[in-house]
């Protein structure tokens, strides 16, 4: 089993569309977990870091549900910008290891 | 601005040749790191330096070497050894957070080609 693991996609919504990721983890241990974007052929940059208690910020909503080692992200309002690939990071043994990514493309 | 500086963006190479990339931060971060991105597959950490004069293999350093002679710079040399060099290669800092991990800041990358 993979440590971290992710549904590749591509994710196709329209525009206004709520959409949701899933990234199961391996290692009951983890402590930190993250969201980062990447677009086409760019380097990745941090979406949201991942809390217990779950967090906001603006349309996008992460948590973690610990007792199934999975953590999500769910994207409100979806607009065009937000075509990218999520990936998931988890930390585990004291590295980050990251998730293949979900491919998501919103269109008009 | 503070950020993380690598190059060059592009290399192609001849095989049986070896080549480094220069990763370059003035984040003040202690901890340095390179990963291999390939089509369809995550982030692979190929080596990582904790602190200066000290570095460790990741999970593919087979091929790859590192130095770390001053905290500001981490250089990747790809050598001949390396069967498989043709990747996008990314360097990448952080403050460690209380359980040694903590928010990566990537340069943008250098995209190899092996000829």
């Amino acid at each position: 089993r993979k440590e971290v693991e992710q549904d590749p996609g591509p994710f196709n919504v329209p525009e206004g569309a709520t959409v949701a990721f899933n990234c199961t983890y391996s290692n009951s241990a983890s402590q930190s977990f993250f969201w980062y974007r990447q677009d086409c052929r760019k380097e990745p940059k941090l979406l949201m870091s991942v809390y217990s208690s779950g967090n906001e910020d603006g349309r996008f909503t992460a948590q973690l549900n610990r007792a199934s080692q999975y953590i999500s992200l769910l994207i409100r309002d979806s607009k065009l910008s937000d075509s990218a690939t999520y990936l998931c990071v988890v930390e585990s043994f004291q590295k980050l290891v990251f998730g293949t990514g979900t491919r998501l493309l919103v269109s008009p | 601005d503070g950020g993380i500086t690598q190059s060059p963006k592009y290399l192609f190479r001849k095989e049986g040749q070896n080549v480094t990339l220069s990763c370059e931060q003035n984040l003040n971060h202690d901890a340095m790191y390179w990963y291999r991105q390939d089509p369809g597959q995550g982030l692979r950490l190929i080596y990582y330096s904790q602190i200066v004069n000290d570095f460790q293999k990741g999970d593919i350093a087979e091929g790859y070497s590192v130095s770390r002679e001053k905290k500001e710079s981490f250089p990747l040399t790809v050598t001949s050894a390396q069967k498989n060099p043709t990747a996008f290669y990314l360097c990448a800092s952080s403050i460690p957070g209380g359980d040694g991990t903590g928010e990566l800041f990537f340069g943008e990358g250098s995209r190899l080609t092996v000829l």
